[in-house]
């Protein structure tokens, strides 16, 4: 079967840094992408890793490791608008998106 | 308008009704897909369409059905409405389908 697995919820300090892991067994694999979104509102695409290593973008960085089946996000410089659930998805051999539940993320001052 | 449009923004349906959710993009993406969003579930795929005129089912697609007979439109039809229906509904679209998704705001729908 196809499975995502991340941590349900997450709490971190403003100004700290969060890393927000992700596992996936998809049947193929073409890609895996992190999407942020606030409550009530659409996701939105954060980043998009096709091959193994760190992705940076501003204070978003997102890893990969095909061979382990693991990613993760890495959010630095925390700030209260960060609070936001974090999806990760797999894109499988179909080319369909697989999506984890997503990672609620709790910033405290 | 610029991205994607769903309409209604909300929606409370008899049970037994039709319905149908808009969704409307402006970037001449060819992918078009639409989603259900549950509490504590990911985003499950209901149909999708990879260019106009051709569609095909996702995880999900008993109840529902979709046309696309433009690359803009991408309509998602409940037959007969039932309780379960209830959920968020998103509509998406991607340049191609490697490429990221980009998500319409959502149509909330209960169905009672």
């Amino acid at each position: 079967g196809q499975n995502i697995d991340q941590p349900t919820e997450m709490t971190a300090t403003e100004g700290a840094i969060v890393q927000i892991n992700c596992t996936y067994q998809t049947s193929g694999f073409n890609g895996l992408f992190w999407y942020q979104q606030h409550a009530g509102e659409a996701p939105t695409f954060l980043s998009y890793n096709v091959l193994d290593g760190l992705e940076e973008k501003g204070r978003f960085s997102s890893f990969l490791s095909r061979s382990k089946g693991y990613s993760y996000l890495l959010l630095k410089e925390l700030q209260m608008k960060d609070s936001a659930s974090y999806l990760c998805a797999s894109l499988d051999s179909n080319y369909q998106l697989i999506w984890g539940a997503g990672t609620k993320l709790i910033i405290k001052p | 308008i610029a991205g994607i449009t769903q309409a209604p923004t909300s929606q409370i349906l008899a049970a037994g009704r039709r319905m149908t959710l808009r969704c409307t993009q402006d970037m001449r993406h060819n992918a078009m897909y639409w989603y259900r969003q549950d509490l504590g579930l990911g985003l499950r795929l209901i149909h999708y369409s990879n260019t106009a005129g051709t569609t095909g089912k996702g995880e999900v697609p008993d109840g529902y059905s979709v046309s696309r007979a433009n690359t803009d439109d991408f309509p998602l039809t409940l037959a007969s409405a039932v309780p379960s229906q209830t959920s968020v509904y998103f509509c998406a679209s991607s340049d191609r389908g490697t490429g990221p998704q980009f998500f319409g705001p959502g149509t909330r729908l209960t169905v009672l």
